[in-house]
């Protein structure tokens, strides 16, 4: 298995309060995504990263912002959370051969 | 734009019945072509790829797919079922329109295995 680990694994969380939920692996892969996965609307993309320093906006963007400042960690923040944002949370990465590999997730309930 | 269609939101199937899953895509050129499957609290595991050459490509847990051009269709096939096959099954293939590797995925099947 693609070495990716995701950080927390479950966060409760109250609205308003930023959250950063954060992703790294171990397989110096060039690209790295944050998904969403909600009931009825599988996975929705956030934002994604082509390098260090590189990112840009997915299909579902508005409330999240990201950094990468190492090659191993893409980290996903909530700058005040909502309800909304209530979710799964999966960190992807690839090389250069579209094949994506998933992190373990994080369940986060904004309250 | 590329899409992913899996017709089949839910599927019910015996232990040690076939199975088939749909996918069917919509993609400027041949395109690359994913199966993942997530087991319930899991993150996605991919099943089987296909780039090029033979169109029936073998993937892991004894899982198959053949991708036929005439029908944008890249369909999942077991011969007989495990218990531990349920789970939610995505198709997937690349978003190349914006490049950065991305992938756009159907909106899953989730099979039930009856015992």
């Amino acid at each position: 298995d693609a070495g990716i680990t995701q950080s927390p694994r479950h966060k409760v969380t109250e609205t308003g309060t930023p959250v950063t939920l954060r992703c790294h692996q171990t397989e110096n892969h060039r690209y790295m995504y944050w998904y969403r996965q909600d009931p009825g609307h599988g996975l929705r993309l956030i934002h994604y990263s082509y390098g260090v320093k590189d990112t840009d906006k997915g299909e579902v963007s508005d409330g999240y912002s990201v950094s990468r400042s190492k090659t191993e960690d893409f980290l996903l923040t909530l700058e005040s959370a909502t309800s909304s944002q209530t979710s799964v949370y999966f960190c992807a990465i690839s090389s250069a051969t579209y094949e994506q590999y998933f992190g373990p997730g994080t369940r986060l309930t904004v309250t | 734009a590329q899409s992913v269609t899996q017709p089949d939101i839910h599927i019910t199937v015996s232990e040690g019945a076939s199975l088939e899953l749909r996918c069917n895509y919509s993609y400027g050129a041949t395109p690359y072509l994913f199966w993942y499957v997530q087991s319930p609290g899991q993150g996605l595991q991919l099943l089987l790829k296909y780039f090029s050459g033979d169109t029936l490509v073998q993937g892991i847990k004894g899982f198959e797919a053949e991708f036929k051009r005439s029908q944008s269709s890249f369909n999942l096939r077991k011969p007989s079922v495990h218990w531990s096959d349920a789970a939610e099954y995505f198709c997937a293939v690349p978003n190349s329109a914006q490049g950065a590797q991305k992938l756009v995925f159907g909106q899953g099947t989730r099979l039930t295995i009856n015992p």
